[in-house]
């Protein structure tokens, strides 16, 4: 059974800090990695996909991924109360087949 | 950018009768959709996989008979609630795969309310 684990949250941040977001994935052999962000009541849309270890950033957001570690992270600086919504870890193991998404993160932004 | 349009966004039936919701790529042709439901404070869980001109896969514990699912164009692919209940009620969301990146867009989802 191929597991991705996130923090329910909330995770409460002021306005302008850095939220850290956390998730970990059971298959070793997951290839892909994607940060989705879903306000309620509305799909998910993409932020970023990472795919070799190390940082990838873009804008306000930066994916960290781990291989070793089964462990990937999405970091947003300067946050915005705009960022409020729920983030989900989505992996998979080759190409956009067969993907598994963790519950997601809360995320609230406090003015 | 990529677009899948979902329709309709939302909807609310009657116990004992079927819903059919649409999903169409826009400005790409998808051979492969996916179809997922959400339940409310829970992730997207993957229902089944649409493949043009063939049959559907379904995911396991997935009833094939009450979620038909039709993939006739390249274009466009529909899931059928058949005799829908109120535990069918959820979120049910589709996406595409566009094929040269290995990322899907998601369609608008749609919100099921069975009565």
């Amino acid at each position: 059974q191929k597991e991705v684990e996130q923090n329910s949250g909330p995770l409460s941040v002021p306005e302008g800090a850095i939220a850290s977001l956390n998730c970990t994935y059971s298959d070793r052999v997951s290839q892909s990695f994607f940060w989705y962000r879903q306000y309620s009541g509305k799909s998910p849309e993409l932020i970023m996909s990472i795919y070799s270890n190390g940082d990838k950033e873009d804008g306000r957001f930066t994916a960290q991924l781990n291989k070793a570690s089964q462990y990937v992270s999405l970091l947003i600086r300067d946050s915005q109360p705009s960022d409020s919504a729920t983030y989900l870890c989505a992996v998979a193991s080759g190409g956009y087949q067969k993907v598994t998404f963790g519950t997601g993160t809360k995320l609230q932004v406090i003015p | 950018g990529a677009v899948v349009s979902q329709h309709p966004s939302w909807v609310i039936c009657k116990s004992g009768t079927s819903v059919k919701i649409e999903c169409r790529s826009l400005d790409f042709q998808a051979t492969t959709m996916f179809w997922y439901r959400q339940f409310p404070k829970q992730s997207l869980m993957l229902m089944a996989t649409s493949n043009e001109g063939s049959k559907a896969t379904y995911e396991q514990g997935v009833e094939k008979d009450k979620f038909l699912i039709n993939h006739a164009s390249l274009t466009l692919s529909t899931l059928t609630v058949t005799s829908a209940h109120p535990e069918d009620s959820s979120f049910y969301i589709c996406s595409a795969p566009t094929g040269s990146v290995t990322e899907a867009f998601f369609g608008q989802g749609t919100r099921l309310t069975v009565v």
